[in-house]
Order: structure tokens, then sequence, then C-alpha cells
């Protein structure tokens, strides 16, 4: 069936180093691309998402790069900070209405 | 206040009793979802509603129901709950004239059944 996958659950990434989270689809046909991020004790928090017919979506601090040739969608983090820290999922909506579906999820780790 | 409201937070229950899971937005949000996250996993939709309605099934409803009281509230029931339904409960709301950044999560209700 259709999914939504990510490479890497982990990811440690110094303070001020840019960080890059990876995220593999398979539905070719879902209209949106979006990223979350989910702090400890929180619901998912909207951060960019990025339309199929796109290619790079740029947000502060963050951009968002789709390659559809190989589904491949990821989260770059300019100069990550200790507030980056949280498990970042990817979705695709739906056209149907709105439905997400997610991926696993990678954890950030931002070290001092 | 929160626009996206989950009550209780957290909740303990045994295997075989019913529990409800209860969630209200002020977001005038026509739409709303209940998903269900595992351990290392994202979320998994269980049920939605674009209104009142009108109830939908998601990927994962067997084992759950729920009731579209009011356009502001969305409860999901556990009939008789089993332990492999422990997971973290996300209430979400959206209204497609917003685009997919209007999508509002609630906070979690985290579940244990034992």
């Amino acid at each position: 069936g259709e999914s939504v996958g990510l490479h890497l659950p982990t990811l440690s990434v110094q303070e001020g180093d840019n960080s890059i989270i990876n995220c593999a689809y398979s539905n070719s046909a879902s209209d949106y691309f979006i990223w979350y991020k989910q702090e400890s004790g929180k619901g998912p928090q909207f951060i960019i998402d990025i339309r199929s017919n796109m290619d790079k979506r740029q947000g502060q601090r963050v951009t968002v790069l789709l390659n559809k040739t190989v589904k491949h969608l990821s989260l770059q983090i300019a100069a990550t900070q200790p507030g980056d820290s949280a498990v970042y999922f990817c979705a695709e909506n739906n056209n149907a209405g709105n439905m997400l579906t997610f991926g696993g999820g990678t954890r950030l780790m931002v070290k001092p | 206040d929160a626009d996206v409201t989950q009550t209780p937070r957290n909740r303990i229950t045994k295997t075989g009793k019913r529990i409800m899971l209860e969630c209200s937005q002020t977001k005038g949000h026509d739409r709303m979802y209940w998903y269900r996250q595992d351990p290392g996993l994202g979320l998994r939709l269980i049920y939605y509603s674009f209104d009142v309605k009108d109830i939908n099934k998601g990927e994962i409803s067997d084992g759950y129901s729920v009731s579209r009281q009011a356009q502001a509230k969305f409860s999901l029931s556990l009939e008789s709950a089993i332990p492999n339904q422990t997971a973290l409960y996300f209430c979400a709301t959206s209204d497609p004239r917003q685009g997919i950044s209007g999508y509002t999560f609630g906070s979690g209700t985290r579940l244990t059944v034992v």
C-alpha cells in the first residue's frame, strides 16, 4: 500500500550546524507534502509544506526540497538551535479531504 | 486557551472498560479527526468527520467509535478497551479554505490500558 517513511530514526547535530532530515514517499498522487515538528507532550506543529508542482520552498531557517523523480522529501534547518530538538514527521495530504498520511518520525537532537 | 482541547490528558483504564476521549475546538473548523500515535511511529487516522452529520472510518477504526455532537465537539470511544490500544491519541481540525497549514492538532491524550 501507499506509505510515507523516513530514512533515519535519530539525527544528532551540533548547535549552529545545519540539519537535514529525509523522507521517502510512495504516493505520487499526493498534492501537498508537509513537515511537522512534535515536541515532548505536545501535538504536531506545522513547519512548512510544499505543493507537488514545486521542488523547493523556503521558510524562516527551513527549506523543504521535493524530488518527485525519486519520491524524496527533505527538510533542511539552518543554524540548528537547541529549541529545534524534537521529532520531525513528514506527511502527505490526501486530496480527498485533508487526510494526512504520516511517516515514522526522526528525532533531532541538538548538542550544545 | 488552546484552539483544540483534549480531555483527559492522561488516563489509565482496565481491559474491558469503556472509555471516552473528548475533543473540543474554538477554531470554527468543520472538519475534525482522531489519530493514534504509537511509539516511534507516525500518526494513523482512526475516524474523521466533515460536519455534524458526517462520520467516516479511517485507516484503523476497528475497536473505536466516534460521535460528532456539535461542530466544536468530536469524541472518541473505546467500547471495550484492550492493552494494544495503549497509545497517544490526537484530535485535529482543519478548514480546507485555509490550506494545509491550518490543520491544527490538540496536545494529545495518553491512554494506558492495563
